[in-house]
């Protein structure tokens, strides 16, 4: 398997608060991704980087921001939690054959389940 | 901008039975293509992709997909449906350019008969 990490696994949360999901990953590899999973819309891209410090938005990124400062690690902020963020949220992670071309499967971890109060 | 169609949100189908489900695809480029599985309180597994070598791919657990240009298709198939392949299914598209990304489907939830 590889090896991707996501903490915490779960969380409740109260509407208002600010909350950061982290993904680790021990593959060194270049591009990482954010979902979310809910029922009847598959999954959506929230946030992707490309390299250290370089990332781009996805389709529902609104409410959330990422920071990555390390290779291994990319994190997912959600600046001011709302029901609607409640979710499963997935982070995965993919590489490259050959430079800029994203032809290889992505890994995922196992998912955070986020529950907004 | 690419996407990906899976029509339908369930399919059920019989032990033993062929499994088909379909995805179709929009990109501007030629695609790399992938199918996934997700079991539940899981995360996704990769089934089979489509990289522009053989348009006819065997992926894990017996399953394979065909990729027909004409058709802007990758539908999913396997012979014969195992109990264990319960599950749901996403198809996803990349266009394998600088900084690309992968877009998945809806998905697809498989339900087994005995």
């Amino acid at each position: 398997d590889a090896g991707i990490t996501q903490s915490p696994r779960h969380k409740v949360t109260e509407t208002g608060t600010p909350v950061t999901l982290r993904c680790h990953q021990t593959e060194n590899h270049r591009y990482m991704y954010w979902y979310r999973q809910d029922p009847g819309h598959g999954l959506r891209l929230i946030h992707y980087s490309y390299g250290v410090k370089d990332t781009d938005k996805g389709e529902v990124s609104d409410g959330y921001s990422v920071s990555r400062s390390k290779t291994e690690d990319f994190l997912l902020t959600l600046e001011s939690a709302t029901s609607s963020q409640t979710s499963v949220y997935f982070c995965a992670i993919s590489e490259s054959s050959r430079q800029g071309a994203l032809n290889t499967e992505a890994f995922f971890g196992q998912g955070t389940r986020l529950t907004v109060v | 901008a690419q996407s990906v169609t899976q029509l339908g949100s369930h399919v059920s189908v019989s032990e033993g039975a062929l499994v088909l489900l379909r995805c179709n695809y929009s990109s501007s480029v030629p695609p790399y293509l992938f199918w996934y599985v997700q079991y539940p309180n899981q995360g996704l597994q990769l089934l089979l992709k489509y990289t522009s070598a053989a348009t006819l791919v065997k992926g894990i657990n017996g399953f394979e997909a065909e990729f027909k240009k004409s058709e802007t298709s990758f539908h999913l198939t396997k012979p014969s449906a195992h109990m264990s392949d319960a599950a749901e299914y996403f198809c996803a598209v990349s266009n394998g350019g600088a900084n690309s990304k992968l877009t998945f489907g809806k998905g697809i939830t498989l339900s087994v008969r005995p």
